[in-house]
């Protein structure tokens, strides 16, 4: 069955920078989307992007450019969420989730990595 | 693109029927039949419940239902049970390959 794990949480200071992995199983990786979403604390659910799996390119929402990156390991069937000089307020889950297309409806969902920053 | 518009809460007792509604734009809802709601108990993972607007994946109870309406669409949990008490998003395609998302709507069980 399609599996998206994801790596653990993270506990970082302000300006550093966190990579969060999600390993995919259980289908043909490079087919379909991978996509991001960002839940902070007590708030719902925003869409950052996706990363086409078979070409490398990223489509990132509005909000979301500049200090994140998507990334890939074709190899190991893995994909990479890194943020860069983060800040408090980057504090949330993040989700990665397939999906059939880029827009399209996500599913499955990873399990979410919690990144908190903090001085 | 803005966020859909969803109410923050609503509420229904065991049995009853709930309506939630999702309302973007000419540019997401309006244009597109890529709705979809998920269903997020506190502290879980998001479980896609309807995807395309009005079609349930597998194992999702037939209590669910989704609809649309111009740039409105809405979710119906009907024959409402104490384990329907959750958090539901919806999201819509947006053209240009992009998703959006809806603030979420509790839904509390009386």
């Amino acid at each position: 069955q399609v599996q998206l794990v994801q790596s653990g949480p993270e506990l970082k200071k302000p300006g550093a920078s966190v990579k969060v992995s999600c390993k995919a199983s259980g289908y043909t990786f490079t087919r379909y989307p991978m996509n991001w979403v960002r839940q902070a604390p007590g708030q719902g659910l925003e869409w950052m992007g996706w990363i086409d799996t078979n070409t490398g390119n990223p489509t990132f929402a509005q909000g979301f450019t500049g200090r994140f990156v998507f990334s890939l390991d074709t190899s190991v069937t893995t994909a990479y969420l890194q943020i860069s000089n983060l800040k408090p307020e980057d504090t949330a889950v993040y989700y990665c989730a397939k999906s059939r297309w880029g827009g399209d409806w996500i599913d499955p969902w990873g399990q979410g990595t919690p990144v908190t920053v903090s001085s | 693109q803005s966020a859909l518009t969803q109410p923050p809460s609503a509420s229904g007792s065991p049995g009853q029927s709930v309506t939630l509604s999702c309302t973007g734009t000419s540019s997401d809802v309006g244009s597109y039949n890529y709705v979809s709601w998920y269903q997020q108990y506190p502290g879980k993972v998001p479980k896609l419940i309807i995807y395309e607007v009005n079609k349930r994946p597998s194992g999702v109870p037939d209590r669910f239902s989704g609809f649309k309406s111009g740039n409105t669409a809405s979710l119906t949990v009907s024959g409402l049970q104490a384990d329907d008490e959750a958090d539901y998003y919806c999201s819509s395609y947006a053209g240009n390959n992009n998703l959006v998302f809806g603030g979420g709507t509790k839904l509390t069980v009386l």
